[in-house]
């Protein structure tokens, strides 16, 4: 079945450091890909997403790219800042498909 | 507010009870999930409703699991005769038929089986 790996956490970094989370994935044909944000206290958000292979969602700094030839989609920001402290899920949905099969979370904490 | 929202957003109850959960989803979003999340993993797919009709049924909705939507807004979740297995943050999400794969989730509800 379809599935989604993700780096273990809990990432800890100084602030303005560079952010990556690598993230994998198995599924069949062509799957939309996303980063999904929970940060403490509040529910799931969407972060970014990307469609189709080459694509690159970005959103508050955040990028990634999809990756068709490794099935990775890894999570990229250039310098964190505390408010990015929060856990962060990637997650696959098939094409025509109706639920989104998630990682497991990685856990980042920015201190000042 | 204009998001999801869900009640109660804590429950304890005692093995071998009932419980029923509500979600009140965005109010022009014609899609509902259900997700279950445990401690340190990332949700789990139980059901989806398209306006009042349940269109798909995770293997993980035992039979004490029943979900509605019986007027294509609210829903509601029960769980029948809970175990201590069950104990897990319950989430919903919704999205619209124009943008599907943008889930809105709510905040859950945690459930504690003692």
């Amino acid at each position: 079945g379809d599935s989604v790996t993700q780096m273990e956490g809990p990432v800890t970094l100084s602030e303005e450091a560079f952010l990556t989370i690598n993230c994998t994935y198995t599924a069949t044909g062509y799957p939309s890909l996303f980063w999904y944000v929970q940060y403490p206290g509040e529910g799931l958000q969407l972060l970014l997403k990307a469609t189709k292979a080459d694509d690159k969602g970005s959103n508050k700094g955040f990028e990634a790219t999809y990756r068709k030839e490794t099935t990775s989609f890894h999570l990229e920001k250039g310098s964190v800042q505390v408010s990015d402290s929060a856990v962060y899920f990637c997650a696959l949905i098939k094409a025509a498909g109706n639920k989104l099969t998630f990682g497991g979370g990685t856990r980042v904490l920015v201190k000042p | 507010d204009t998001g999801v929202s869900q009640d109660p957003r804590h429950k304890i109850t005692k093995r071998g009870q009932n419980v029923t959960f509500r979600c009140d989803p965005i109010s022009e979003h014609n899609r509902l999930y259900w997700y279950r999340q445990t401690l340190g993993q990332g949700p789990e797919f139980l059901t989806y409703f398209q306006n009042e009709a349940q269109l798909e049924k995770s293997r993980l909705l035992s039979d004490r699991f029943s979900a509605e939507r019986p007027k294509g807004s609210f829903s509601t979740l029960e769980i029948q005769r809970t175990e201590q297995g069950d104990s897990a943050m319950y989430l919903c999400a919704s999205s619209s038929g124009t943008d599907h794969e943008k889930l809105f989730f709510g905040s859950g509800t945690q459930l504690s089986v003692l």
